[in-house]
């Protein structure tokens, strides 16, 4: 069983960059049974996906955020990892962490493993 | 960008009762190549991350109660709880994953009345 645990600054000042770590156990994220993804939520508001990352750094990336956004793996921690620039207020969100299981053949993606997220705050 | 919209917002329901939520995506989330729905669906219960619930339209996750089914095809689709329990108090959210960027429904959020 996957478990997945983000890590990271809670307080981002305007115009900088924000930086997050998921740390996964119960599994590789060297595995090609995995994509790795990030999915946000702002206070009392929906979902919105952020992008995702395979193993051997193939991206998606949501085309709203994609001039801001680098996401990486980093194999020998067994991490993968976030940085937004140029955040805003509207960037304030709990950011998740997630999985999406993939077949032998494709990968699908839904998220089925989530870490518990992490509020991060825009504000000077 | 595929749009998701669910109906209603929010729901109230009694205990033992059926509970349906629907989802409509802007554009048809089924891929004619292997006859397959691409929408998942998840309950997110307060200071809780989303849980999947259902993908491909109506395949529940392992250890999901078989009291939740999924159904519909192309651009509209539905999710039922046969009889609520007190524990399915949650926002029930419906996303497609056919197209990036992958998307989310605005949510539906289920009461017991």
């Amino acid at each position: 069983q996957l478990q997945l645990q983000e890590s990271g600054p809670g307080l981002v000042k305007p115009s900088e960059t924000l930086s997050l770590t998921c740390t996964v156990s119960g599994g590789s994220i060297s595995s090609s049974s995995y994509y790795w993804g990030w999915i946000r939520q702002p206070p009392g508001k929906g979902l919105e996906w952020i992008g995702s990352i395979y193993y051997s750094g193939s991206t998606y990336h949501n085309p709203s955020l994609q001039s801001r956004l680098t996401l990486s793996v980093d194999t020998s921690k067994n991490q993968f990892s976030l940085k937004l620039g140029s955040v805003t207020d509207a960037d304030t969100a709990v950011y998740y962490c997630a999985s999406t299981h993939c077949s032998s053949a494709s990968c699908y993606l839904y998220f089925d493993s989530w870490g518990q997220g992490t509020l991060v705050t825009v504000s000077s | 960008d595929i749009v998701m919209t669910q109906s209603p917002d929010s729901l109230a329901v009694s205990l033992g009762e059926r509970a349906t939520i629907n989802c409509k995506s802007s554009q048809s989330v089924l891929y004619t190549s292997n006859n397959k729905n691409y929408l998942a669906w998840y309950q997110q219960k307060p200071g809780q991350p989303p849980k999947l619930l259902i993908y491909w339209a109506s395949t529940r996750e392992s250890g999901v109660p078989d009291r939740f089914s999924g159904s519909g095809s192309g651009t509209d689709f539905t999710l039922t709880i046969s009889s609520l329990q007190a524990e399915d108090v949650a926002v029930y959210y419906c996303q497609q994953y056919y197209n990036d960027p992958y998307t989310f429904g605005q949510g539906t959020k289920l009461e017991i009345k």
